[in-house]
């Protein structure tokens, strides 16, 4: 079975310094995997996905992430952080079962931005 | 396009009332699902339907009921409110061609959400 460990619960920069946010997945066949945001008392939304067309993924907003087999990695990174990426980030990774499109959530990372 | 929309925003109930909540999708998405979310923690599946008419339970779906009468509504049913039951529910919806293993999986699009309190 397809699972996704999201390695900080918590991360706090400062703003204009790069953002970092861990991900590790169990798969048994090539998974896709995605990250969502969800910004406080909002919906999920998605900032990239990787679906084995190009290994490093680029989002929105700035971020992109980097699919690496040989660590069963997706971590997500920005260069310069903004105040209004603080948010709740979800590393996803797909599943198929029983014919249809099943997703798995990490428990998320809480990013915070300090000026 | 309106996307996913969820109504209520928020509500509060008392312990064994029951009340249903609404979930809209206007992308002609033959799937859809039901979430939790509760505090810390990522979304649990509830249940999905991958078509009118069709439903199937997920991960965590006692106390819960759905129904998929058209392509664009999916409520869920809370039958006798119990305070395990206050999160942070979530519906929604993708569009998927093909099913098994090795398909392209695609991107599910969320509404904004319904905060229960149960009490």
């Amino acid at each position: 079975a397809q699972s996704v460990t999201q390695l900080d619960s918590h991360v706090s920069v400062s703003e204009g310094t790069p953002v970092l946010l861990r991900c590790n997945y169990s798969s048994s066949y090539s998974p896709s995997l995605f990250w969502y945001v969800q910004h406080p008392n909002k919906g999920l939304q998605l900032l990239l996905k990787y679906t084995s067309a190009a290994t490093l993924v680029k989002g929105i907003n700035g971020f992109e992430a980097e699919f690496k087999k040989s660590e069963t990695s997706f971590h997500l990174t920005k260069p310069s952080a903004h105040m209004s990426d603080a948010a709740e980030y979800f590393c996803v990774v797909s599943d198929q079962a029983r014919g249809y499109n099943k997703l798995i959530f990490g428990a998320g990372t809480r990013l915070a931005v300090h000026p | 396009n309106a996307g996913v929309t969820q109504t209520p925003k928020f509500r509060i109930l008392k312990i064994g009332q029951s009340m249903t909540l609404q979930c809209t999708q206007d992308m002609n998405h033959n799937y859809m699902y039901w979430y939790r979310q509760d505090p810390g923690m990522g979304l649990k599946l509830i249940y999905y339907s991958v078509g009118a008419g069709i439903t199937d339970k997920g991960e965590v779906p006692n106390g819960y009921n759905v129904s998929r009468s058209t392509t664009e509504d999916f409520p869920l049913r809370l039958e006798l409110a119990a305070p395990s039951q206050t999160s942070v529910y979530f519906c929604a919806s993708s569009y998927s061609t093909r099913a098994g293993r090795g398909a392209s999986s695609y991107e599910q699009y969320f509404g904004p959400g319904t905060r229960l309190t149960v009490t």
